[in-house]
């Protein structure tokens, strides 16, 4: 039984490039939350997508951040026009199709971007 | 507003010891409190949660306890092991929002001497 399982783990981007991270969750699971964690910090809520629905972007960026989870495929966070603060790890977790507040959210390993 | 606050930021302990981590969180109606543990490198892995409906929690070496009244819940690993070293977080779901993002504490980076 894979867990949730994220691509690439080390992605390096000049200033001004796209960097795309992909999740997909744990099987089963068909919620998808996305949280990012700056160096020396804890992580942060970005955004939470269910199959083809965004239902809380609160903490994405209002600029150059967007996610998508499609009928078919994983979910994709994608950064345009990349500066030097969006260096972190990008972390997605999944959870039950339940979804109920309490419901637990799995980790996977997370996608290291360095913005050179 | 949501907020969870986490101590200490680190802990060292002699192996065999015991350690304790503890958080607060600011809105009563919090009712999901899960602690992950984060190896270097590594994504956070869930060790162990309690929900609002209980006081505590235990498994095997690792415990939770929740103090609703207090709004205040903490981490406490028995006998700790040279491999209990990581960093440390605990979370909290506020149910208002919609499927149940997590608010994290800072962390605790647990040092286990041997």
């Amino acid at each position: 039984n894979a867990g949730v399982m994220q691509n690439p783990r080390h992605l390096v981007r000049r200033r001004g490039q796209e960097a795309r991270l992909r999740c997909s969750p744990m099987k089963g699971h068909s919620h998808v939350y996305w949280y990012r964690q700056l160096p020396e910090e804890g992580l942060k809520f970005m955004v939470y997508l269910q199959k083809e629905n965004i239902i809380d972007e609160s903490g994405m960026p209002k600029e150059r951040f967007s996610a998508e989870f499609p009928k078919e495929g994983p979910s994709i966070l994608r950064i345009q026009q990349v500066v030097r603060g969006d260096s972190a790890a990008y972390f997605c977790a999944s959870s039950p199709q339940r979804a109920m507040s309490t419901d637990t959210q799995y980790f996977g390993p997370g996608t290291r971007l360095t913005v050179l | 507003g949501e907020n969870v606050e986490q101590h200490p930021s680190t802990l060292s302990v002699q192996e065999g010891d015991s350690a304790v981590i503890k958080c607060t969180y600011s809105d009563s109606a919090s009712n999901y409190f899960p602690w992950y543990k984060q190896e270097l490198g590594k994504g956070p892995q869930l060790i162990i949660d309690i929900r609002s409906n209980v006081g505590e929690k235990k498994d095997q070496r690792i415990a939770v306890t929740l103090n609703k009244t207090a709004k205040h819940f903490s981490l406490h690993i028995t006998e700790t092991q040279p491999e209990d070293s990581a960093v440390y977080f605990c979370a909290a779901t506020f149910p208002y929002n919609q499927g149940g993002k997590l608010i994290f504490g800072q962390g605790t980076e647990l040092s286990v001497k041997p």
